[in-house]
């Protein structure tokens, strides 16, 4: 069974503090996104990764950064944390799923920063 | 980033009755469309594909494309209360890259 794993739930952060949101999927994807998602914006594309130690921008990659060191993981970073960042954060793995190219998410991290 | 429009408000059905969701997109080059569904906390599921014009039954779900109009929409018959979720359009925007709509809200009332 595919498996998208996000290693906290709910993560509560202080102002300023670095922030690291880990991702790690089964599928030997090569692609690897991350979205946050917020009431009445949908899905906005932070980051993602096409392989190894590549990363691209998404539409709202400003104050995030991310690290694909490893094929299974994709790491979010937020440098700085502020409260505009509290979200809820989905990593997806995109790949061949039922005769379909898919996106598989991970369960989710709902952050607040105070 | 191209477009995903996903306009209308919250949709309330009775059960048994059809909910019509519409989804329409601005590159004209895009492929391939999916509908995810979404419940309150959860993250985001796959439930439709479509690749062709016309349309594509699954179960009590059909989405169906219009490429000429830029336009896919999907129609869930016989609603049930569990198909009370957001429902996603996503499109493929090439390598891989789904651009999503912001989703509409189906509540369906016993």
């Amino acid at each position: 069974d595919v498996k998208v794993t996000q290693s906290s739930r709910y993560l509560v952060k202080r102002t300023g503090e670095k922030v690291f949101l880990e991702c790690v999927q089964d599928m030997d994807h090569e692609n690897m996104f991350w979205y946050r998602q917020d009431p009445g914006l949908g899905l906005r594309l932070i980051y993602f990764s096409y392989d190894v130690k590549m990363k691209e921008k998404g539409d709202i990659p400003e104050g995030y950064s991310v690290s694909r060191e490893k094929k299974e993981r994709f790491s979010l970073i937020l440098e700085s944390a502020s409260t505009n960042q509290t979200s809820m954060y989905l990593c997806a793995s995109i790949g061949f799923g039922r005769a379909v190219t898919e996106a598989f998410f991970g369960q989710g991290t709902r952050l607040t920063v105070v | 980033q191209k477009e995903v429009e996903q306009n209308s408000g919250p949709l309330s059905v009775p059960e048994g009755a059809i909910a019509s969701l519409n989804c329409t997109y601005s590159d004209r080059g895009s492929q391939s469309f999916f509908w995810y569904r979404q419940y309150s906390g959860k993250s985001p599921e796959l439930i439709m594909f479509i690749y062709s014009n016309g349309d594509k039954e699954d179960g009590r779900f059909t989405a169906q494309l219009n490429k000429a109009s830029q336009y896919v929409s999907l129609l869930i018959r016989d609603s049930q209360p569990s198909d009370s979720a957001t429902y996603l359009c996503a499109v493929n925007e090439g390598n891989n890259r789904l651009a999503f709509g912001k989703g509409n809200q189906v509540v369906v009332i016993p």
